[in-house]
């Protein structure tokens, strides 16, 4: 079955960096688009970052842009996203999702998400 | 970037009783809505693609329709564990934008 495991979560200062990353498996990992989406405590969904099957394109959220990379390694039906220049309002839980064949699509499976606390 | 806004915020509806909740798209995403429900912590699930496809194992009491700017999830007879966060999504233009959400509850 489809499985996404995220890790790489936990608390960074202001300013730094961490990587987030989704293993995946059950499926063709490499013939799918791949995203991320985040949520705030108590608070709705947000879309982040997706990347196409074959890592071509890529595409982020404005509140994202230019700090957040999202990148993928087919040969280890991977995921990632490095986020740089953290802030206080990145803090949420990161989610994994799987997009649609290629390239965009609905987001079918989803991981439990990963806790990114950005404090001093 | 396309704008997506739901309705009510939050509904309350007594169990069998039907709920109809409402999504609009600040320009025509076509058919490209989807709706998710959430449950306190668990991760999002879908429920219904191309906006009115219900996705595998979602039973039937779950329908979507709309189109262009305005869509609709219907719960024909709640169930106890329906109550939960519903958003809807838009896929039809980057960046991907979701509803803010909304939380049904039990009356």
């Amino acid at each position: 079955q489809v499985q996404l495991v995220e890790s790489g979560g936990g608390v960074v200062q202001p300013g730094r960096s961490l990587r987030l990353s989704c293993a995946a498996s059950g499926f063709i990992f490499s013939t799918y688009g791949m995203h991320w989406v985040r949520q705030a405590p108590g608070k709705g969904l947000e879309w982040v970052a997706a990347i196409w099957y074959d890592g071509s394109n890529k595409y982020y959220a404005d509140s994202v842009k230019g700090r957040f990379t999202i990148s993928r390694d087919n040969s280890k039906n991977t995921l990632y996203l490095q986020m740089n220049s953290l802030r206080a309002e990145d803090t949420t839980v990161y989610y994994c999702a799987r997009g649609g064949v290629g390239a965009s699509g609905p987001n079918d499976y989803w991981g439990q998400g990963t806790l990114v606390t950005v404090s001093s | 970037e396309i704008v997506m806004t739901q309705s009510p915020a939050t509904l309350s509806v007594s169990p069998g009783e039907r709920a109809t909740l409402s999504c609009r798209a600040s320009q025509s995403v076509s058919s490209n809505l989807a709706w998710y429900q959430q449950k306190p912590g668990q991760a999002p699930r879908l429920l219904i693609y191309a906006a009115s496809i219900r996705a595998t194992g979602i039973p039937a009491r779950f329908s979507g329709s709309g189109s262009g700017t305005e869509f609709t999830l219907t719960i024909s007879s709640l169930q106890s564990e329906d109550f939960a966060v519903y958003y809807c999504q838009q896929y039809n233009n980057w960046p991907y934008a979701f509803g803010q959400g909304t939380k049904l509850e039990i009356k």
